[in-house]
């Protein structure tokens, strides 16, 4: 009964394909983020959705785009990868957004390695 | 826009040693501050948090941290670690009130414990 659970754990592609990784989380959640760590393991926000809605939107390339079918899943796709892309993504949930005392649980992380 | 800082990127202590990891962050309003922890291999795991109350926290595995307003700082702390407490230590801050709670991270603190 994992909280917050990510598909696949591992990705390796090669450059210019598009891949998909899911993310689902079973806390009822109204909100679900991607993070992405870069190799040298900063944490940075992407995207955030509340309710299906997307409410923040981090000066990421177009070739990302987030899929919200419900508020129980958050999911990313990335059209042409590029090796700059190799990095580990994390999705999290948490609450509600812009209130006060709430945590933000994460997924296992994917780690994608483009070739 | 809030920022984190971390001081020490690597750290590295004898088992006994006493740990103080610092963090200071950058937002004028009420904030939300939390450490993760990510052990080699794994996902982000919260260690503490701070809402409100007490500026003294005690979190998982014996580690706590002090908020301190008038400094921006919210420094983890163990007294003796251990050859497990070996992981990648991050400080956030969620600066919540405006639309959509938004974790932002300082880069991190890799600390090796020798055994």
């Amino acid at each position: 009964d994992t909280a917050v659970s990510q598909t696949p754990k591992y990705l390796v592609t090669q450059m210019g394909n598009d891949k998909s990784i899911k993310c689902e989380q079973n806390l009822g959640h109204d909100t679900m983020y991607w993070y992405k760590q870069d190799s040298k393991k900063f944490l940075k926000i992407m995207f955030s959705y509340n309710n299906k809605e997307l409410i923040i939107n981090e000066t990421v390339p177009n070739r990302f785009s987030p899929k919200s079918p419900d508020k129980a899943h958050l999911n990313l796709h990335i059209n042409s990868l590029e090796l700059g892309d190799s990095a580990v993504y994390f999705c999290a949930s948490s609450p509600a957004p812009g209130q006060a005392n709430t945590e933000a649980f994460f997924g296992q992380g994917t780690r994608l390695t483009v070739v | 826009a809030q920022s984190v800082s971390q001081h020490n990127h690597h750290v590295i202590l004898s088992e006994a040693a006493s740990l103080e990891l610092g963090c200071n962050y950058s937002y004028g309003g009420t904030v939300n501050l939390f450490w993760y922890v990510q052990y080699p291999g794994q996902h982000l795991q919260l260690l503490l948090k701070y809402f409100s109350g007490d500026p003294l926290v005690k979190g998982i595995k014996g580690f706590e941290a002090e908020f301190i307003k008038s400094k921006f700082s919210f420094n983890l702390r163990k007294p003796s670690v251990q050859w497990s407490d070996t992981a990648e230590y991050f400080c956030a801050v969620n600066a919540f009130g405006g639309y959509g709670n938004k974790l932002v991270f300082g880069a991190g603190t890799i600390l090796r414990v020798k055994s």
